[in-house]
């Protein structure tokens, strides 16, 4: 079965700096994944997907995440931080055709984004 | 754009109630879902459904059962809520089966069971 690890519950960042979400995936073989963005009170949002090619994607809000199948890693990164960015930041994987788990997607345990003026 | 409407932001139910969540989709979308938001947990797939009166457990349906009786409509019942089914439910829609066209979400009901 597929599964998605993000290490960090919340991460604090300044305005204007950088920053890195971290996320890793459990599946046979290459999934598709995705990062969604949650603000408060809202549902989610699709920020980027990845099913095949370049392994650097690029996103809406000036996001981009880089799959490396060696690490089995799907890290979010953004180069300077809005405070319109704090929100909770959802990594998932999806299977591909032919897979149990074909149509699902698994969602991590999210990661809270704090970013201070 | 799609647009997936929840028909309740918040609900308070009393522990043993049968509890119906509505979930409408005005884009014709084959694939709906239903989730559930906790905290430190994410969010878990209750149920799904590829079709009308189609319906396929996920990672969590204890307690839990379906209706979609049209295309547009994806109810979720809890046929006798208990307080650890107080959390945030989310339902989603998407086109294309293997969700790479990203799912749309509706802003969620959150339920407390009292």
């Amino acid at each position: 079965a597929q599964s998605v690890t993000q290490p960090d519950i919340h991460i604090t960042v300044s305005e204007g700096a950088s920053l890195e979400l971290r996320c890793n995936y459990s599946y046979g073989a290459t999934p598709y994944l995705f990062w969604y963005v949650q603000s408060p009170g809202q549902g989610l949002q699709l920020l980027l997907k990845y099913f095949s090619g370049d392994t650097l994607v690029q996103g809406i809000k000036g996001f981009e995440a880089e799959f490396k199948r060696s690490q089995s890693s799907f890290n979010l990164r953004k180069p300077s931080v809005h405070w319109s960015d704090a929100a909770e930041y959802f990594c998932a994987v999806g299977a591909r055709a032919g897979g149990t788990s074909y149509g699902k997607l698994t969602f991590g345990q999210g990661t809270i984004l704090t970013v201070h003026p | 754009d799609v647009k997936v409407t929840q028909s309740s932001r918040y609900l308070v139910k009393r522990t043993g109630e049968k509890v119906f969540l509505e979930c409408v989709q005005d884009m014709d979308h084959e694939n709906m879902f239903w989730y559930r938001q906790d905290p430190g947990l994410g969010l878990r797939l209750i149920y799904f459904s590829y079709d009308v009166k189609m319906k396929e457990k996920g990672d969590i349906p204890e307690g839990y059962s379906v209706s979609r009786e049209k295309k547009e409509r994806f109810s979720l019942i809890l046929e006798s809520a208990s307080t650890n089914q107080t959390s945030m439910y989310l339902c989603a829609s998407s086109l294309i089966r293997s969700g790479t066209d990203g799912y749309t979400f509706g802003s969620g009901t959150r339920l407390t069971v009292v």
